[in-house]
């Protein structure tokens, strides 16, 4: 059975530092792999989607690689904000039919 | 991108009354939509694939008596809680997959319906 863990659960940074948020799932037999961000009270925004066969995608601030051997993904986001202050979310999808699993979340908190 | 809407964006009810929870694809159709729960603090927990013109798969755990899905149209999926109780309150999020060539690999989410059961 597929695990989807993220760490760390929370981090809080100044604005201006870089972020690293961490996603780790057991089974490495997935079709691809996705960000999320999620605002208190609101539903979800997907940020990167990688496929299982690549190993890194890139969208302005925010950089995703996927390593599917080692079961690991890791989201960047340079230069925080204290507007990236949200939660963030990874889901993996067995296959295309979008049925995802996702990891619990990281909270992000950027001060001013 | 592509939209889609859930109604109520909150409902408060009292125990033992249902429920209807609706989700739109607003520009674009979708034979398939799944429905989550996500209790505080926690992840999205699938609960079940709504499949136009057929039965809704659920997910292990989920009483299918309990939460009816009905995908009448391309455009619309509904779920209806049965008989709510206080542990049912939740944040419900529904989500629709998009592409072409059957490679449904982005999902758009609903902004979510928050259930709160007293």
């Amino acid at each position: 059975k597929q695990e989807v863990t993220q760490i760390p659960a929370a981090l809080s940074v100044p604005e201006g530092e870089n972020l690293v948020l961490n996603c780790s799932f057991t089974d490495s037999a997935i079709y691809n792999l996705q960000w999320f961000r999620q605002d208190p009270g609101k539903g979800l925004t997907s940020l990167l989607l990688i496929q299982s066969s690549q190993r890194e995608q890139t969208s302005g601030r925010l950089n995703a690689s996927l390593d599917k051997s080692s079961g690991r993904s890791t989201l960047y986001i340079a230069a925080s904000q204290p507007g990236d202050s949200a939660t963030y979310l990874c889901a993996v999808s067995k296959n295309s039919w979008g049925k995802l699993q996702f990891g619990a979340g990281t909270q992000v908190v950027v001060t001013p | 991108g592509a939209v889609v809407s859930q109604h109520p964006s909150w409902v408060i009810c009292k125990s033992g009354t249902s429920v209807k929870i609706e989700c739109r694809s607003l520009d674009f159709q979708a034979t398939t939509m799944f429905w989550y729960r996500q209790f505080p603090k926690q992840s999205l927990m699938l609960m079940a694939t709504s499949n136009e013109g057929s039965k809704a798969t659920y997910e292990q755990g989920v009483e299918k008596d309990k939460f009816l899905i009905n995908h009448a149209s391309l455009t619309l999926s509904t779920l209806t809680v049965t008989s709510a109780h206080p542990e049912d309150s939740s944040f419900y999020i529904c989500s629709a997959p998009a592409g072409t060539s059957g490679m449904m690999e982005t999902q758009y989410f609903g902004p979510g319906t928050r259930l709160l059961v007293l």
